[in-house]
C-alpha cells in the first residue's frame, strides 16, 4: 500500500501558523483515530509531538495541535519559531497488510 | 527515565544476516508493544515491524515480510530484530521504539539508531 501523501515542503515567517496535511483513505486515516505526528531535526532521532489524532504528550508545546476530517488529517503549528524548522512526518495505522503507514515527509522552512 | 539503546549494526554482504539488538530500561518493558522503523540515507521513515507485549502478535511490512523476524526477552528487557536475506534496499539507520500505552499505535520514545549497510 501507498504511503500517506504529505505535501514535500511548506514554510512559515516566525509568529506565523503554518499546517501540514496527511491525506489517507478510510482504510486508515478517515477510518481510525490512530493519526501520530513526529518532528525530526537534520541527524536527530524524531520526536512524537502528536498522538491519537490530537492529543500532545507531555512537554509538547501547546503551539502545536492535530486535527482530523475526512481522510485527511492535520498537523498545525502556531507561533512558528525558527526551532521548528524540521523534517515532519505522519503515520497512520491501517488495515492492510502494512498495518501501519508513514507518510512521506514534510520539511517545513522557517523564513 | 526511559531509555532504548540500539545496536548490532554494520556492513553486510548482499544476501547475509544481521541481528539487531535494543536494550530498554526505565520503564516496565513487558508492559509494552514495541516497534522497529528504519530510515535509508536521504528518505523517509519507514515502520518495519511491531511485537505485542507479550510476544504473541508480530507484524511486518511488506518489504521485511519473510525476511526479517521480531522477537523480545521481557526478562532481559530487550527487543530483537533478525535480519536474513538482506538486500540493498534495506540499507538504512534502524529504530527501536516503544509504543505508547493508550493502543494509538504512536511511538513515544526511540532509541539512538544503528547503522546497516548492505553492499
Amino acid at each position: 500500500q501507498s504511503a500517506l501523501t504529505q505535501p514535500a515542503s511548506v514554510s512559515g515567517s516566525p509568529g506565523q501558523s503554518i499546517t501540514i496535511s496527511c491525506t489517507g483513505t478510510s482504510s486508515d486515516v478517515g477510518g481510525y483515530n490512530y493519526v501520530s505526528w513526529y518532528q525530526q531535526h537534520p541527524g536527530k532521532v524524531p520526536k512524537l509531538m502528536i498522538y491519537g489524532v490530537s492529543n500532545r504528550p507531555s512537554g509538547v508545546s501547546n503551539r502545536f495541535s492535530g486535527s482530523k476530517s475526512g481522510n485527511t488529517a492535520s498537523l498545525t503549528i502556531s507561533g512558528l519559531q525558527a526551532e521548528d524548522e524540521a523534517d515532519y512526518y505522519c503515520t497512520s495505522y491501517t488495515t492492510s497488510s502494512t498495518y501501519v503507514l508513514f507518510g512521506g515527509g514534510t520539511r517545513l522552512t522557517v523564513l | 527515565q526511559v531509555q532504548l539503546v540500539d545496536s548490532g549494526g554494520g556492513l553486510v554482504k548482499p544476501g547475509g544476516s544481521l541481528r539487531l539488538s535494543c536494550a530498554a530500561s526505565g520503564f516496565t518493558f513487558s508492559d509494552y508493544y514495541m516497534a522497529w522503523i528504519r530510515q535509508a540515507p536521504g528518505k523517509g521513515l519507514e515502520w518495519v515491524s511491531y511485537i505485542s507485549s507479550s510476544a504473541i502478535n508480530l507484524h511486518y511490512a511488506d518489504s521485511v515480510k519473510g525476511r526479517f523476524t521480531i522477537s523480545r526477552d521481557n526478562a532481559n528487557n530487550s527487543l530483537y530484530l533478525q535480519m536474513d536475506s538482506l538486500r540493498t534496499e534495506d540499507t538504512a539507520v534502524y529504530y527501536c521504539a516503544r509504543a505508547e500505552l493508550s493502543g494509538t499505535y504512536a511511538l513515544d520514545y526511540w532509541g539512538q539508531g544503528t547503522v546497516v549497510t548492505v553492499s
